[in-house]
């Protein structure tokens, strides 16, 4: 059972453009939502994360948005830039961002120069 | 502190041995967590540590697979009997109580 899923596994953007990436959740219980940025051979990275009590979060070029009701999450990157191409992961938790977390499976992010 | 550090970062080793991987927290996080991730998936939880004391074990983690932190800093995870379904990458994170994870670049191993 995939609690949490991203149905694009790659996407394919000019640099300077929009970078939409989606997540999709079925537990309503879930509390926390994050994202995580990987490269190939390194840990995830986290990007930025958003609690249920908001609809949106941003930091710098990074902006999340939660829509509850749809059991929805997004992440929008402008301007996107070559060294956002990686795997971006959404994860969800209840109880924090310390809790165990329930990943995505992943979108193949690539930023053309 | 360089982070969250594990070792080793590649293990190839035949079916039916033993392997033990190896995580150090950064120093001042009281919580660890193993993670599992095969190809095409993401992370997939197995088990969280508070100090030395384990709190939560995924059903993923089977009778072959245990985890320990003797003195509450590093952890290990050894897995007895490899199977090749057991081949995936190993992440370990650590956290302290009121802020969220640092992954480690984790293990890679292969079961051949």
């Amino acid at each position: 059972d995939q609690q949490v899923k991203q149905n694009s596994p790659s996407l394919s953007v000019q640099e300077g453009r929009i970078s939409i990436l989606n997540c999709d959740y079925t537990n309503s219980m879930f509390d926390y939502f994050l994202w995580y940025k990987k490269y190939p051979a390194e840990g995830p990275t986290f990007l930025i994360s958003i609690s249920s009590i908001k609809d949106k979060n941003e930091d710098g070029r990074f902006t999340v948005f939660l829509n509850k009701s749809a059991k929805h999450l997004s992440l929008h990157i402008v301007p996107s830039q070559p060294g956002d191409s990686a795997v971006y992961f959404c994860a969800a938790s209840y109880g924090g961002a310390t809790n165990k977390l329930i990943f995505g499976t992943g979108t193949l992010l690539a930023v053309q120069p | 502190d360089t982070g969250v550090s594990q070792d080793p970062r590649h293990k190839i080793t035949k079916r039916g041995q033993n392997v033990t991987f190896r995580c150090d927290p950064i120093s001042e996080h009281n919580r660890l967590y193993w993670y599992r991730q095969t190809l095409g998936q993401g992370p997939e939880f197995l088990t969280y540590f508070q100090n030395e004391a384990q709190l939560e074990k995924s059903r993923l983690l089977s009778d072959r697979f245990s985890a320990e932190r003797p003195k509450g800093s590093f952890s290990t995870l050894e897995i007895q009997r490899t199977e090749q379904g057991d081949s995936a990458m190993y992440l370990c994170a650590s956290s302290p109580d009121d802020d969220g994870y640092t992954f480690g670049s984790g293990t890679r191993l292969t079961v051949v």
